[in-house]
C-alpha cells in the first residue's frame, strides 16, 4: 500500500524567505501527487498535481513541486512567502486505475513571520 | 455558490445520539468520499461511492455508514455517537480518471 511522510509538522519562516515543505511517498510504480492547502477553518484547496510529464509542476498562489523519482519525493516549494501564505499544508499521493483513493501525509503547518 | 457543500458545519451532540451529515455538489462528478481529520493524523478515508450503486468502505468505516441518494448526494451516518468521533469531516467529489479531489468545507462534530 502506499504511503506519505510529511517530515516537518511545523516549520516558520519570515515574509519574503523561500520555503520548501518536504513530501517522501511510498509506491511501487509511478504515482499521481497532490499538493493541497488548509487555511484555518475551511477545507482543502489544490495546491497542484503531478500525473505525468514535466517533473516540475506550477501551482496555484506561486508554488510549484518537483518529482524526484530516485527519492520519491515531491517536494513543494515558494520561492518568497507571504503571510497569507500561513497555513497546513498537505502532500497526498493516489493510486489510478485501483479505486482514486488517495493516501494523506500528516501535515506541515506553516507559520509566517512579520 | 459553492460546488461542493456540506450541512451541517457545526454540530454538537451526546454520546449515543444518531447523527447525519450531508454532502452535496454541483460539479457533475461521479465519485464522492467521505474523510475525517484528526489533529496530527491528516485526512483517514471513512467511505467512498464510484456511484449510486457503488459504495465502498475506506480505512475506517467502523461506527459510520453512508448513503448515495443521488449522483449529487453522499451521506454519512453516525448511528450512535460515540466521543472519540469527535473531529472535522470532510466531502470530497472527483470525476472519473483524472483522480483530482475536491473537497467541502468540512463539518465540525463534537460528541459529548
Amino acid at each position: 500500500a502506499q504511503s506519505v511522510t510529511q517530515p516537518d509538522i511545523h516549520i516558520t519562516v519570515s515574509e519574503g524567505a523561500s520555503l520548501e515543505l518536504r513530501c517522501n511517498y511510498s509506491y511501487g510504480a509511478t504515482p499521481y501527487l497532490f499538493w493541497y492547502v488548509q487555511s484555518p477553518g475551511q477545507g482543502l484547496q489544490l495546491l497542484l498535481k503531478y500525473f505525468s510529464g514535466d517533473t516540475l509542476v506550477q501551482g496555484i498562489k506561486g508554488f510549484e513541486a518537483e518529482f524526484k523519482r530516485s527519492q520519491s519525493s515531491f517536494n513543494l516549494r515558494k520561492p518568497s512567502v507571504h503571510w497569507s501564505d500561513a497555513a497546513e499544508y498537505f502532500c497526498a499521493v493516489g493510486v489510478s486505475g485501483t479505486a482514486s483513493k488517495l493516501t494523506f501525509g500528516t501535515g506541515t503547518r506553516l507559520q509566517v513571520t512579520l | 455558490d459553492a460546488d461542493v457543500t456540506q450541512t451541517p458545519r457545526n454540530r454538537i451532540t451526546k454520546t449515543g445520539k444518531r447523527i447525519m451529515l450531508e454532502c452535496s455538489q454541483t460539479k457533475g462528478h461521479d465519485r464522492m468520499y467521505w474523510y475525517r481529520q484528526d489533529p496530527g493524523l491528516g485526512l483517514q478515508l471513512i467511505y467512498y461511492s464510484f456511484d449510486v450503486k457503488d459504495i465502498n468502505k475506506g480505512e475506517i468505516s467502523d461506527g459510520y455508514s453512508v448513503s448515495r441518494q443521488a449522483q449529487a448526494k453522499f451521506s454519512l451516518s453516525l448511528e450512535s455517537a460515540i466521543p472519540n468521533q469527535t473531529a472535522l469531516y470532510f466531502c470530497a467529489t472527483a470525476s472519473g480518471g483524472t483522480d483530482t479531489q475536491y473537497f467541502g468545507p468540512g463539518t465540525r462534530l463534537t460528541v459529548l
